[in-house]
């Protein structure tokens, strides 16, 4: 982290319930990262945006939307397409053109 | 971008080095090696990467084998707060969108 903010850190989601993760960061990267990870698993890319206003899907977005209306923000809503949202989400950051992420703490996401 | 192949776990007591293996057999002459770590519920942290020479700054050692095939990060005096699941990953993009974290090596750092 050191720069980039991701809150809440526990968040729990009622069934057929909307709910966005937040993600702001001060270190001025144009770029910024959605992973999930799930228990045991490695990270997998949800959404990434390289500038203000576009964004591209990952490996995973089906379930998911974003939005990049400011530099510092990134919010992640996991709607209720996503059937099993239960998991680790990851916000990151990096210069255009450079694979050197910086990853915010994370929030735990679960289904009540 | 070139696959990775990492052992499942390690265990290295304090104080000794630690040496994660990676294996890249598949890299090709643009692709970089970049090492990340992830201690237990935390986002990634990135150590070190290099494309061809060894690399060295305050967290650890990268040294890359002549052919490139296979690579090692070294952490020279290793502490409890090292245990971690390191990822090794190959990437040519210019872009972190393509990096892809596997499963990794996770290191428990023992008394």
């Amino acid at each position: 982290d050191g720069g980039i903010t991701q809150s809440p850190k526990y968040l729990f989601r009622k069934e057929g319930q909307n709910v966005t993760l937040s993600c702001e960061q001060n270190l001025n990267h144009d770029a910024m990262y959605w992973y999930r990870q799930d228990p045991g698993q490695g990270l997998r890319l949800i959404y990434y945006s390289q500038i203000v206003n576009d964004f591209q899907k990952g490996d995973i977005a089906e379930g998911y939307s974003v939005s990049r209306e400011k530099k510092e923000s990134f919010p992640l809503t996991v709607t209720s397409a996503q059937k099993n949202p239960t998991a680790f989400y990851l916000c990151a950051t990096a210069e255009v053109r450079n694979e050197k992420l910086f990853f915010g703490s994370g929030t735990q996401l679960s289904v009540l | 971008d070139a696959k990775t192949t990492q052992p499942t776990s390690m265990d290295c007591a304090e104080g000794r080095a630690a040496n994660l293996p990676c294996n890249h057999s598949t890299i090709s002459g643009n692709e970089y090696v970049y090492w990340y770590r992830q201690i237990h519920s935390q986002g990634p942290q990135y150590i070190i990467h290099g494309l061809k020479n060894n690399e060295t700054n305050e967290m650890a050692s990268l040294i890359i084998t002549e052919d490139r095939k296979s690579s090692t990060l070294i952490l020279p005096h290793a502490t409890l707060r090292d245990t971690a699941v390191y990822y090794c990953i190959v990437t040519s993009t210019g872009t972190a969108s393509k990096l892809t974290f596997g499963t990794g090596t996770r290191l428990q750092v023992t008394l």
